[in-house]
């Protein structure tokens, strides 16, 4: 059972270079989210998909760009990377019912130079 | 505002004795309350959720909530080495959930 998986897992790019973060489930969750996380920031929300169909800003969403493929699969978009986008970035995903927490998928970790 | 309040630590502990870990949010309506723990350089992991006031206990964590303190806690008895992490809160608020900027515990042996 994998859960939640990431590709790829370290990434450089230069300024102005855009690239997709891939996240795929395996679990049937409805929900499924994209966060950065900086030293001393905590994890931040980017944007996060409720359902299939369906996508939302979270707290940081300028500069990026998502797609809710289908129910397994949720990609984010660095459109044209700057380097206040080096960060390791996580996507999560859940059941939605009270009481139940994310998953967590192992991260991206990109530089931008 | 949505805020999810922690110390940052670092929490030092001997080994085998209680780790403290706090946790404070701001809005009241929040339902849901997890702990995660992240080890350095890896993602989070759940190991406790708790929704109703009380205590909630698995193994040797322990999850405190106050809702009318707006404060919810963590308790590691008998602390291993292998507690040595980040210790993250997190609060639901509808669709999202908010975390803390995590407290570092460090288990001396």
């Amino acid at each position: 059972n994998a859960g939640v998986t990431q590709t790829p897992k370290f990434q450089v790019l230069k300024t102005g270079q855009s690239m997709t973060l891939q996240c795929a489930q395996d679990m049937n969750h409805n929900s499924m989210y994209w966060y950065r996380q900086d030293p001393g920031m905590g994890l931040r929300l980017i944007y996060y998909s409720a359902s299939e169909g369906t996508t939302d800003k979270g707290e940081v969403p300028n500069g990026y760009n998502v797609s809710r493929l289908n129910k397994r699969e949720f990609s984010l978009r660095l459109e044209s990377a700057a380097p206040s986008q080096t960060s390791v970035y996580f996507c999560a995903s859940s059941v939605q019912r009270e009481n139940y927490g994310y998953t967590f998928g192992s991260g991206t970790r990109l530089t931008v130079v | 505002q949505k805020e999810v309040e922690q110390n940052s630590g670092p929490l030092s502990v001997p080994e085998g004795a209680i780790a403290s870990l706090n946790c404070t949010y701001s809005d009241r309506v929040s339902q849901s309350f997890f702990w995660y723990r992240q080890y350095s350089g890896k993602s989070p992991e759940l190991i406790m959720s708790i929704y109703s006031n009380g205590d909630k206990e698995d193994g040797r964590f322990t999850a405190q909530l106050n809702k009318a303190s707006q404060y919810v806690s963590l308790l590691i008895r008998d602390s291993q080495p292998s507690d040595s992490a980040t210790y993250l809160c997190a609060v639901n608020w509808g669709n999202q959930f908010y975390f803390g900027t995590g407290t570092s515990l460090t288990v001396i042996p």
